[in-house]
């Protein structure tokens, strides 16, 4: 079995600061891990991912996220938010379960940028 | 068209009714999946298509929902007898490898279908 959990629903940072959003997984066997961002009125957009090899993943729009296997954890980084990375942000975990990629996403985190 | 489109945008209808949700896909994804969303939750496994087979309906929630893909393209999901607790946002994604293929490809998600359950 498979889950996710994202620290905080709701996260506020100051333009320019840095954004961290946190997210933990579980998974019985190798996760393949996943940001999605959400933006009003729009489909689930892929930021980033991990599937095997070197743990610090970069994704578009200057986001990282690194693998850390003995916390289990999928951290989402930018060093310096802009008010466009306003939106909502889940994690999401799969396996190779069936052949297919099962997405199990956690339950959002609506991030919020103060001018 | 270039990416996962989904109809109704919308779709308002009273308990009882059967409602039907479309879905297409990035031509040429051979995979398609049917997740649903309630309100402050991620977005959940409904069911899974390679081309036209349904390979996984684990996550319907009871036989009152049906998908198909009858020529491995478009998926309609069928929801009968609708009921209050139904409503939610229903999301459509399609990926390029079928299974046995790189189940790493990255799932493009469709805007969704807000569906209201009156």
């Amino acid at each position: 079995a498979q889950s996710v959990t994202q620290l905080g629903s709701h996260v506020s940072v100051s333009e320019g600061a840095l954004v961290l959003l946190r997210c933990n997984y579980s998974s019985s066997v190798p996760p393949y891990l996943f940001w999605y961002v959400q933006y009003p009125n729009q489909g689930l957009q892929l930021l980033l991912k991990y599937t095997t090899g070197a743990t610090l993943v970069k994704g578009i729009n200057g986001f990282e996220a690194e693998f850390k296997k003995s916390e289990t954890s999928f951290h989402l980084t930018k060093p310096s938010a802009h008010m466009s990375d306003a939106a909502e942000y889940f994690c999401a975990v799969s396996g190779l379960i069936q052949g297919a990629q099962k997405l199990v996403f956690g339950q959002g985190t609506r991030l919020t940028i103060n001018p | 068209g270039a990416g996962v489109s989904q109809s109704p945008r919308y779709k308002v209808t009273k308990r009882g009714q059967d409602v039907a949700l479309r879905c297409d896909p990035i031509s040429g994804h051979v995979s398609l999946y049917w997740y649903r969303q309630a309100l402050g939750q991620g977005p959940e496994f409904l069911t899974y298509f390679n081309y036209e087979a349904q390979q996984d309906k684990s996550g319907l929630p009871n036989d009152r929902f049906s998908a198909e893909r009858p020529e491995g393209s478009i998926s309609t999901l069928t929801i009968q007898r609708t009921e209050q607790r139904d409503s939610a946002m229903y999301r459509c994604a399609s990926s390029l490898a079928g299974q046995g293929g790189y189940s790493t490809d990255t799932q493009y998600f469709g805007p969704g279908t807000r569906l209201t359950v009156l």
